[in-house]
């Protein structure tokens, strides 16, 4: 069955400290993997896939296949981090259906 | 940007009575619209998938008799909560994929439904 963990309800950091807020998956076949992010009050946004390999905002995250992990990564957090981060995962692409993890709320401290 | 609209924003309707949210793709064509369910506090649920011309595919669970969708156009997707109950108050979401040129679900504000 496809699933996607998010241990993590809440991430608390201060200003500048590393973040890494953590994801894995269940799938049998070769999946796709998306952040998305909801700052308050506003929709849902993609925030990076594992198949473009680029940093959004200073963001990063690599697919460890073995590890079935997609962590996202930060290496300095800033305030304007603070959101809700949601995993997700697609059988074949975007265009297919998402299957979201729970969220982990960052909050940035200053 | 691809822009996906969602009309009303929030609903407050009696017990029995049907509502209806409408997923608009702005400034692109969608044949897929997806519906999800959002509880308080707690991820999108994934509903059901809509496809322009044809039936809308269901998640496990979900009635479709309940929910009703229709994807009259490329642009436009509807779901009709219908004989709504307490138990029916969510954030419903709506995502679309653009037909040209896509690369990921662009997703609507969501519309808050209130069953009294």
């Amino acid at each position: 069955a496809q699933r996607v963990t998010q241990p993590e309800k809440l991430l608390s950091v201060f200003k500048g400290a590393p973040v890494e807020l953590k994801c894995n998956y269940s799938y049998s076949g070769s999946p796709e993997l998306f952040w998305y992010v909801q700052y308050s009050r506003q929709r849902l946004q993609l925030l990076l896939r594992h198949i473009s390999r680029e940093s959004i905002k200073g963001f990063t995250a690599d697919l460890n296949k073995g590890e079935t992990s997609f962590h996202l990564k930060k290496p300095f957090a800033q305030e304007e981090d603070s959101a809700m981060y949601y995993c997700a995962l697609s059988a074949s692409g975007g265009y297919n259906k998402l299957i979201f993890g729970a969220g982990t709320r960052l909050a940035v401290h200053p | 940007g691809a822009v996906v609209s969602q009309h009303p924003s929030r609903v407050i309707c009696k017990s029995g009575t049907s509502v209806k949210i409408e997923c608009r793709s702005l400034d692109f064509q969608a044949t897929t619209m997806f519906w999800y369910r959002q509880f308080p506090k707690q991820s999108l649920m994934l509903m059901a998938t809509s496809n322009e011309g044809s039936k809308a595919t269901y998640e496990q669970g979900v009635e479709k008799d309940k929910f009703l969708i229709n994807h009259a156009s490329l642009t436009l997707s509807t779901l009709t909560v219908t004989s709504a109950h307490p138990e029916d108050s969510s954030f419903y979401i709506c995502s679309a994929y653009p037909l040209v040129g896509g690369d990921t679900q662009y997703f609507g504000p969501g519309t808050r439904l209130t069953v009294l």
